[in-house]
């Protein structure tokens, strides 16, 4: 098993570019999640994915969107990127009923020059 | 809203010591759930341990045990027999119980642990 996979490892944009954080998991984890990392703050969730076909807003959402596609995938998308949005994003799975422990991607560092 | 303090930025400890580093959390519920995961510079989130809020029992895993202190909204991680494969970021998390918020984690801003030879 891969577990949850992130592409892609590096990425720079310019302020105003578009671009889609992919993520995937191969651990039938019902509920999926968004976070960002910046430097001297811990994780914040932007978005999460109860289940398939439902998505809701984190602590921090503006700016981001994000698509269930299926159980599987989670993808995160900055429509116009900003400054703003530097941060390594972490992608998260989390199992069925009764299970609480969340399993992490390997992160995405995203520079917006 | 939950909050979640780590009190010491860094940290140091010799090879083979043991060192315990703190987290306070803020919360009004009364079953919730607690996760230590480590960062190490391959910036690889893993979880070390967690503990159930109604267990009174402090969660242990190999070389790593949690003091847990409901009542203080208190929950330490102790590392025994330090490594240098310890070296890494280390972060405290809160989860809210089910049915309030689909188990979202809130963390704290994390510790800085270096294992010194």
């Amino acid at each position: 098993n891969a577990g949850v996979t992130q592409t892609p490892k590096f990425q720079v944009l310019k302020t105003g570019q578009s671009m889609t954080l992919q993520c995937a998991q191969d651990m039938n984890h019902n509920s999926m999640y968004w976070y960002r990392q910046d430097p001297g703050m811990g994780l914040r969730l932007i978005y999460y994915s109860a289940s398939e076909g439902t998505t809701d807003k984190g602590e921090v959402p503006n700016g981001y969107n994000v698509s269930r596609l299926n159980k599987r995938e989670f993808s995160l998308r900055l429509e116009s990127a900003a400054p703003s949005q530097t941060s390594v994003y972490f992608c998260a799975g989390r199992g069925g009923p009764g299970t609480d422990t969340q399993y992490f991607g390997p992160g995405t560092r995203l520079t917006v020059l | 809203a939950q909050t979640v303090t780590q009190s010491q930025p860094e940290m140091s400890v010799q090879e083979a010591e043991t060192v315990t580093l703190s987290c306070t959390y803020d919360t009004s519920e009364n079953n919730y759930y607690l996760f230590w995961y480590k960062q190490p510079p391959s910036r690889q989130m893993i979880l070390v341990i967690r503990q159930e809020a109604y267990k009174q029992q402090n969660a242990t895993e190999n070389r790593f045990s949690v003091n847990f202190q409901k009542a203080a909204k208190s929950f330490s991680l102790k590392i025994s027999d330090s490594q240098l494969g310890d070296t890494a970021m280390y972060f405290c998390a809160f989860m809210k119980p089910p049915g309030a918020g689909s188990y979202q984690l809130t963390f704290g801003k994390g510790t800085k642990l270096s294992v010194i030879p």
